[in-house]
C-alpha cells in the first residue's frame, strides 16, 4: 500500500521568508504527485503536481520538488505572505490506484508579521 | 473552470435521523467522485469512490450501508449518512475528476449530530 507523511506538523515562517515543506512517500512506484492547500473550513485547493518523469517543477512563488531515490517530496513557497498561511497536504496517486489519492497528514503553514 | 459544490455546507441533525449532502460539478463532467471524511485537525481520508451509473466502491473499513452514495448523473453525486450518531460529526468533502489525475474539490459539508 502507499502511506504518506509529513516531517512537521507545524511551520512558523516570517513574512518574506521563503517556506519549505516537506513529504515523504513509501511506494517507489508512485507516479503523480500532488500539493493542496486547505484553508480552515474550506475544500483542498490545488497548487502544483508533478508527474515522476520529473524532479522538478515551478509554478507561480511555488516549486515542487521531488526526489524519487529517498522518496521525498518538497513544497518551496516563496516570499511566504499572510495568505499563505493554511494546512498544506501533500497527495500521492498509487500505481495500480486509479485516479485515487493518498494524502499525507499536513502541515500547518503559519505566516509570522 | 472546475467548480465543485456542495450543498449543504453545514448541517446539524438529531441522532438516529438520515442526512444527505449533494455534490455537483458545476462545468465539467466528472465520470469519477470521490468522498473523503475529515476529523479536526487531521487529513482527508477517503471512503468511497463512485462512478456514473455504477455502485460505489468503499474504502476497507467504511460501512457501505451506512454510506450510501449515489453517481446518477455525470454532475451530481449524493451521500447519505443513514442513522447517523454523534461519532459521524465530521466534515465531510466530495471530488470529481476532470482530466487524467486532477481531482477538483468541493468546499465540504460539516455535519454535527446531536
Amino acid at each position: 500500500g502507499e502511506s504518506v507523511g509529513l516531517h512537521l506538523p507545524t511551520l512558523s515562517v516570517q513574512e518574506g521568508d521563503n517556506s519549505i515543506i516537506n513529504c515523504a512517500y513509501s511506494n517507489s512506484a508512485s507516479d503523480y504527485f500532488i500539493w493542496y492547500k486547505q484553508e480552515s473550513g474550506k475544500g483542498p485547493q490545488f497548487i502544483i503536481d508533478i508527474r515522476s518523469n520529473m524532479d522538478k517543477r515551478q509554478g507561480q512563488r511555488v516549486t515542487v520538488l521531488l526526489n524519487k531515490t529517498v522518496k521525498h517530496l518538497s513544497l518551496q513557497i516563496a516570499a511566504t505572505q499572510p495568505g499563505d498561511s493554511a494546512v498544506y497536504f501533500c497527495a500521492v496517486s498509487p500505481p495500480g490506484g486509479g485516479n485515487k489519492l493518498t494524502f499525507g497528514t499536513g502541515t500547518q503553514l503559519k505566516v509570522e508579521l | 473552470g472546475a467548480v465543485v459544490s456542495q450543498h449543504p455546507s453545514w448541517v446539524i441533525c438529531k441522532s438516529g435521523t438520515s442526512v444527505k449532502i449533494e455534490c455537483r460539478s458545476l462545468d465539467f463532467q466528472a465520470t469519477t467522485m470521490f468522498w473523503y471524511r475529515q476529523f479536526p485537525k487531521q487529513s482527508l481520508m477517503l471512503m468511497a469512490t463512485s462512478n456514473e451509473g455504477s455502485k460505489a466502491t468503499y474504502e476497507q473499513g467504511v460501512e457501505k450501508d451506512k454510506f450510501l452514495i449515489n453517481h446518477a448523473s455525470l454532475t451530481l453525486s449524493t451521500l447519505t449518512v443513514t442513522s447517523a450518531h454523534p461519532e459521524d460529526s465530521s466534515f465531510y468533502i466530495c471530488s470529481g475528476n476532470g482530466r487524467a489525475y486532477e481531482q477538483y474539490f468541493g468546499p465540504g459539508t460539516r455535519l454535527t449530530v446531536t
